[in-house]
């Protein structure tokens, strides 16, 4: 069964550098999604792609968060200078419209900033 | 704004036993879905089973099944005959219809569910 990948499983940054979380959704999916779980907390939306551009975004989704399809395959999330509450288990999602059409989750990038 | 409720921090069962979580959520529209989501301590986010609300019967998946009342927005869930394997977090998630837009999912707080041998 085809599945959404990520890479890398954990990333370690140092406060104040940039990171970029890559997923490659399911190749026949034309919507995409991050999500963030913070240690201990619920999963949430952080935003929505379609089309080559957001169709929504949360509050949490500020100026420090881009997202890029960049070649057709790769849907990335970069975070420019990053704080210490990024650290979070970030979640790709990708999945198409309709009732019966779930959205399939990746296995996580475990994002630590020191 | 949907919100969605997961009541219960924890629970546990004896192994063959029946758990059941529950969910409740609000929202404005008739048209809607939900699902519940495993999250196992790898991490990984695993769908258990989804309910579309146009539908009155209660959605069933081998051992899971879910008892959906959307009158009173409820949504729990029921493993019957626990096993080990099942030991995990269990997100509880709404979807709006696609008449309404984007298809985010809203989650509720998570039950860790514990399964005693």
């Amino acid at each position: 069964e085809p599945e959404v990948t990520q890479t890398p499983s954990h990333q370690v940054t140092q406060m104040g550098q940039e990171v970029i979380l890559r997923c490659v959704p399911i190749s026949n999916h034309l919507y995409f999604y991050w999500y963030r779980q913070i240690l201990g907390q619920k999963v949430e939306f952080l935003v929505s792609f379609y089309n080559n551009e957001i169709s929504e975004k949360s509050e949490i989704f500020d100026d420090q968060f881009s997202v890029e399809r960049p070649d057709g395959s790769n849907f990335t999330l970069k975070i420019r200078s990053t704080k210490l509450e990024d650290s979070a288990m970030y979640f790709c999602a990708s999945g198409n419209r309709g009732s019966n059409q779930p959205q399939h989750f990746g296995d996580g990038t475990r994002l630590s900033i020191l | 704004a949907q919100t969605v409720t997961q009541s219960q921090p924890e629970m546990s069962v004896q192994e063959a036993e029946t758990v059941t979580l529950s969910c409740t959520y609000d929202t404005s529209e008739s048209d809607y879905y939900l699902f519940w989501y495993k999250q196992p301590p790898s991490r990984q986010m695993i769908l258990v089973i989804r309910q579309e609300a146009y539908k009155q019967q209660n959605a069933t998946e081998n051992r899971f099944s879910v008892n959906f009342q959307k009158a009173a927005k409820s949504f729990s869930l029921k493993i019957s005959d626990s096993q080990l394997g099942d030991a995990a977090m269990y997100f509880c998630a709404y979807r709006p219809s696609p008449n309404f837009g984007n298809e985010k999912l809203t989650f509720g707080t998570g039950t860790r569910l514990t399964i005693i041998p």
